[in-house]
């Protein structure tokens, strides 16, 4: 099983959708979650933390499942601007510096 | 507030030559620096991290290196490069390990290298 895995889409949705991103992790330890965006031929940027009982900012919803090992990105309301690869990012040691794993990423393409 | 520094943004390089790259950091001290690799295709992968001066931790055996001279400063280096080094290579910081934010990553714009 990988470390980090996402489902690469691409998700091609309609502007006004709601969408939404799995991402599984391997390690059961792991302690913090994070959601990146990616524009295209640019650095990834912080989207979100991902906190353990559940998170919103805006139209932006993250969700932590410890027993399941997933997190989730939910997006609601879907902009033409939405449109780029969303990372997951999970620390993989429990804590340890230095071992943040990243997913390989899902694109999103939101469409007039 | 921080900013971080990365340069060149493009090169491209013929097989066997030297690489440096380099990445700077402003407006905080005692950063951790990070090298990632983004292959075409392929996620992030973690090439080295340090949180001090002379302190280098590698994650993936390669041939390439890297270097810390000073506390906000981070070079990545090969002696001869490989087709297969070709990439984004990604230059980040995070705070000082048990500070507020540590685990989160803030990215250069990137260095495009292509391999001939």
């Amino acid at each position: 099983r990988k470390e980090v895995e996402q489902d690469p889409g691409p998700f091609n949705v309609p502007e006004g959708a709601t969408v939404a991103f799995n991402c599984t992790y391997s390690n059961s330890a792991s302690q913090s979650f994070f959601w990146y965006r990616q524009d295209c031929r640019k650095e990834p940027k912080l989207l979100m933390s991902v906190y353990s009982s559940g998170n919103e900012d805006g139209r932006f919803t993250a969700q932590l499942n410890r027993a399941s090992q997933y997190i989730s990105l939910l997006i609601r309301d879907s902009k033409l601007s939405d449109s780029a690869t969303y990372l997951c990012v999970v620390n993989m040691r429990g804590g340890s510096q230095g071992n943040l794993i990243f997913g390989k990423g899902t694109k999103l393409s939101v469409k007039p | 507030s921080q900013t971080i520094h990365q340069w060149p943004a493009t090169l491209v390089q013929p097989v066997g030559s030297p690489l440096s790259l380099e990445c700077t950091v402003e407006g905080t001290s005692n950063p951790n620096l990070y090298w990632y690799r983004q292959a075409a295709g392929r996620g992030l992968q973690l090439l080295f991290y340090s949180v001090g001066i002379g302190q280098i931790s590698s994650e993936v055996p390669q041939n390439l290196s890297a270097s810390r001279p000073q506390d906000r400063q981070f070079i990545l280096s090969s002696k001869k490069l490989l087709l297969s080094d070709s990439g984004f290579y990604l230059c980040a910081w995070t705070r000082l390990w048990g500070t507020a934010g540590a685990n989160v990553l803030t990215f250069g714009a990137g260095s495009r290298l292509t391999v001939l």
